[in-house]
């Protein structure tokens, strides 16, 4: 599976943007870059998913950088329910299945 | 609209029992994905069925572990025979189809005495 590295942990202030940041440099043509986040004793929950153009939704926006080797997950204003673990993986678009695994991911604190 | 929901949330039962845990996906979502998550550690894939099949079924760690969908729908995960090892949060997820964003319950923590 291509990999992506993030910070083990991040800490933001409530109601300041928070960019967290992924990279991915063995990414292939055909993987999208998801991310996920988890909040303490709940499942894992999709936040966004892009290709190659930069994505907005209700929860977040996705930049990806040109050359797709590097993605970044905005939240424009953290608030103290946006603590949770942070997930980016890469799906090959290609299969008709994909099982989701994760690393490690960003443990983000938001501070009062 | 509704979420992927599983039950029980929580079971607690003595080594040696059978235990059988629930999915309901979302409406409409084909493909519904098994996981159970260790303390503290990521996701370990069990399942995958596309409909009522499971053309995955390589991450069941035993044969103490089975897992069915009926009607495209509702999917049962039972493991035999517990040990203390299984002791984990099971989740599940339903995507509308296989390679879609998948949507996770909250899972079923097992604990096994």
């Amino acid at each position: 599976d291509a990999k992506t590295t993030q910070p083990n942990s991040m800490e933001s202030n409530e109601e300041e943007p928070v960019h967290l940041p992924c990279n991915h440099s063995t990414i292939s043509g055909t993987d999208y870059i998801h991310w996920y986040r988890q909040l303490p004793s709940q499942g894992p929950e999709y936040v966004i998913h892009g290709l190659t153009s930069n994505v907005n939704n209700r929860m977040a926006s996705l930049a990806i950088a040109e050359d797709r080797k590097s993605s970044t997950l905005i939240l424009h204003r953290a608030t103290l329910r946006d603590a949770a673990v942070y997930y980016c993986i890469l799906r090959d678009g290609w299969t008709s299945y994909d099982k989701v695994i994760f690393g490690p991911g960003t443990s983000l604190s938001v501070i009062p | 609209g509704a979420g992927v929901s599983q039950s029980p949330s929580n079971k607690v039962t003595e080594k040696g029992k059978d235990v059988e845990l629930r999915c309901d996906p979302i409406s409409g979502h084909t493909a519904l994905y098994w996981y159970r998550q260790s303390l503290g550690q990521g996701l370990e894939f069990l399942i995958y069925f596309q409909g009522n099949s499971a053309p995955d079924k390589s991450g069941l760690p035993s044969d103490r572990f089975s897992a069915e969908r009926t009607g495209g729908s509702v999917s049962t995960l039972t493991i035999q025979r517990t040990q203390q090892e299984d002791s984990a949060v099971y989740l599940c997820a339903s995507s509308f189809t296989g390679r879609q964003p998948q949507h996770f319950g909250d899972g079923t923590r097992l604990s096994i005495l």
